[in-house]
Order: structure tokens, then C-alpha cells, then sequence
């Protein structure tokens, strides 16, 4: 049981690249999610799923889009990068709504130059 | 729209003495509070949650958090603090966010330091 995995774990893109961060998760949970934190901040929610095939936008989305095919994976596609998009990434996922607990991956750090 | 506020930004104790690190809230309903930690390169990982009941919630490792509605709070403490507690530690608040989306909204963070 891995929980949730997320690749690459480093990345440094050019600004107007593209790019996808991997997330995969082994608990069959229905409840996936994208975060960014910022250097001393908190998390920000970026989109989430309810299930596959649903999606829907958090607090910060603009300039990334996801897709949710299947209940274990929820990638999240960054579209021509900027320096703004600098931060870590975070996936997690919950059995069901914010109510539960959220399970993390370990970050994907992204560097846009 | 909720929010979370961690006062300190960092917080240094002896190695075996108390901690409380302090966080206060936004929500205009009962409000589901969580406290996670984040060990340096990690993800994050619960310590406790509170969604109703006995104010005062034991978690993992140790730590319990007393919810305490008239002040807007929810601070998190441990008795002795080892070495190992050295990390980042976020409180949040589950909700419905602003913009109608379900999921956490977290506090900016202590960083905790240990001293020997």
C-alpha cells in the first residue's frame, strides 16, 4: 500500500513549457486533490474531484487544468509555465468529502526559469 | 469565507519542555479543525482532528488540541517535546471554500524548532 505517489519529484521548466504532474493513489478513495504552497504559506487548493470524470475548481486555477479518468489517478497539466507557478505541488486524497482525513504525497518541487 | 491564523511564524523550545502553538479561526459554522505536520522534504500527515464533541482531542505522537468555540481556537499542545518534533505545523479548517469547493483551508504555518 503506497497511498498516494506523485512524479517527479523536481522540475525545472522555461517559462511558456508545459508539463504534467503525475498523482496516484492506492486507498480507492473517491476525494482528489491538487494544492501549491508558497514559501511561508499555507496550502492553496488548486482543483479537485469527487470521482472520476468530475472536477471542479478550488481557490487558485488559473493556468493549470486536470483530468480525473480514473478513481487512482489525478494529474494536474500546467500550460505554458510561469515564474508565478514556482512553488510545491501537493496531491491528496480522502475517502470522501473535507470532512475526512487527507492523505499527501510527498510534493512535487517546481521551478519555472 | 473561512480563514485560519497561526500567529507565530516560528517557535523555539527546549528539548523536554512544553509546547503550545496557537491557532485561531474564521467560520461561520461549526467548523471541522485539523492540525497536520510537515517533516522537512515530506508531505503532510495528521496529527489531530476536532468535528464535535469532547473539546479537547488527543492525536498521534502525542499531541491534543483543546477546541474552544468562545475564543475562535484551536491550539495544539504536548507535554515534553522531543527532537523529533522539529517540522512544520499547519492548522486547518474543512469547509466549503468561497468559491463552493470542497477542502482545507490551512493557516500559514509553525516552524517549530528544537533545542538541545
Amino acid at each position: 500500500n503506497a497511498g498516494v505517489t506523485q512524479t517527479p519529484k523536481f522540475r525545472i521548466l522555461k517559462i511558456g513549457q508545459s508539463m504534467t504532474l503525475q498523482c496516484t493513489q492506492d486507498m480507492n478513495h473517491n476525494y482528489m486533490y491538487w494544492y501549491r504552497q508558497d514559501p511561508g504559506m499555507g496550502l492553496k487548493l488548486i482543483y479537485y474531484s469527487v470521482g472520476a470524470g468530475i472536477t471542479d475548481k478550488g481557490e487558485v486555477p488559473n493556468g493549470y487544468n486536470v483530468s480525473r479518468s480514473t478513481t487512482e489517478d489525478f494529474p494536474l497539466r500546467l500550460e505554458l509555465a510561469a515564474p508565478s507557478q514556482t512553488s510545491v505541488y501537493f496531491c491528496a486524497s480522502s475517502l470522501r468529502d473535507y470532512t475526512y482525513e487527507q492523505y499527501f504525497g510527498p510534493g512535487t518541487r517546481l521551478t519555472v526559469t | 469565507a473561512q480563514s485560519v491564523t497561526q500567529p507565530d511564524i516560528h517557535i523555539t523550545v527546549s528539548e523536554g519542555a512544553s509546547l503550545e502553538l496557537r491557532c485561531n479561526y474564521s467560520y461561520g459554522a461549526t467548523p471541522y479543525l485539523f492540525w497536520y505536520v510537515q517533516s522537512p522534504g515530506q508531505g503532510l500527515q495528521l496529527l489531530l482532528k476536532y468535528f464535535s464533541g469532547d473539546t479537547l482531542v488527543q492525536g498521534i505522537k502525542g499531541f491534543e488540541a483543546e477546541f474552544k468555540r468562545s475564543q475562535s481556537s484551536f491550539n495544539l499542545r504536548k507535554p515534553s517535546v522531543h527532537w523529533s518534533d522539529a517540522a512544520e505545523y499547519f492548522c486547518a479548517v474543512g469547509a466549503r471554500t468561497g468559491g463552493g469547493a470542497d477542502g482545507l483551508t490551512f493557516g500559514k504555518g509553525t516552524h517549530l524548532i528544537i533545542q538541545p
